[in-house]
């Protein structure tokens, strides 16, 4: 399975956007790229989750690059409540298995 | 929609004890549920797969004897933890997914439940 990279930890003002990448270099054609987040001590929350084209819901918007190598996750205005860790996972089509890395820690400062 | 609820939330046993913890999804049928342990500042590690109806499947150094995992209906899951010892303490989640997971269907996450064995 594809291994992702994150960065550990980001800061971000609440109101603005806060961009958290991801690199998937050895991603293949038929797997995933998915975002999900935990909050402390919660389960995880679903965020989005793309193939090959960029994708917008109500929370975020996944940017994925043309090579599929890297990705972007968008929080167009971070609140305080954002402040949580963001898992960015390769998961392929054939198996409905996500395998979580160690995830980007992202705290929104007043 | 979507939720998934897991039972309980927190539980405090004796060593040598049994623990049973139940994984609902109360909106919508779950074909496959999926259990995850989480142990203080790491990432959550799958633990085992589970098709309704069928054995589950578990990941390489998951012991399928000492987590027993049910999965009766389409509805409910259960892990059970036997003759719990101290190491086994952690966050216990359980995720839910429609169908076998496949095909960018997402998992929903139930709220996960914190054992502690003393």
């Amino acid at each position: 399975d594809a291994k992702t990279t994150q960065p550990p930890s980001m800061d971000c003002a609440e109101g603005r956007a806060a961009n958290l990448p991801c690199n998937h270099s050895t991603i293949s054609g038929n797997e995933y790229v998915y975002w999900y987040r935990q909050i402390h001590s919660q389960g995880p929350q679903y965020i989005i989750h793309g193939l090959k084209n960029n994708e917008t819901n109500e929370m975020a918007s996944l940017i994925i690059t043309e090579d599929r190598k890297s990705s972007t996750l968008i929080l167009p205005h971070a609140t305080l409540r954002d402040t949580a860790v963001y898992y960015c996972i390769v998961r392929p089509v054939n198996t409905g298995k996500l395998i979580f890395g160690q995830g980007t820690t992202l705290q929104v400062k007043p | 929609g979507a939720v998934v609820s897991q039972h309980p939330s927190r539980v405090i046993c004796k060593s040598g004890t049994s623990v049973k913890i139940e994984c609902r999804s109360l909106d919508f049928q779950a074909t496959t549920m999926f259990w995850y342990r989480q142990f203080p500042k790491q990432s959550l590690m799958l633990m085992a797969t589970s098709n309704e109806g069928s054995k589950a499947t578990y990941e390489q150094g998951v012991e399928k004897d000492k987590f027993l995992i049910n999965h009766a209906s389409l509805t409910l899951s259960t892990l059970t933890v036997t003759s719990a010892h101290p190491e086994d303490s952690s966050f216990y989640i359980c995720s839910a997914s429609r169908d076998s997971g496949t095909d960018g269907n997402e998992q929903f996450f139930g709220p996960g439940t914190r054992l502690t064995v003393l």
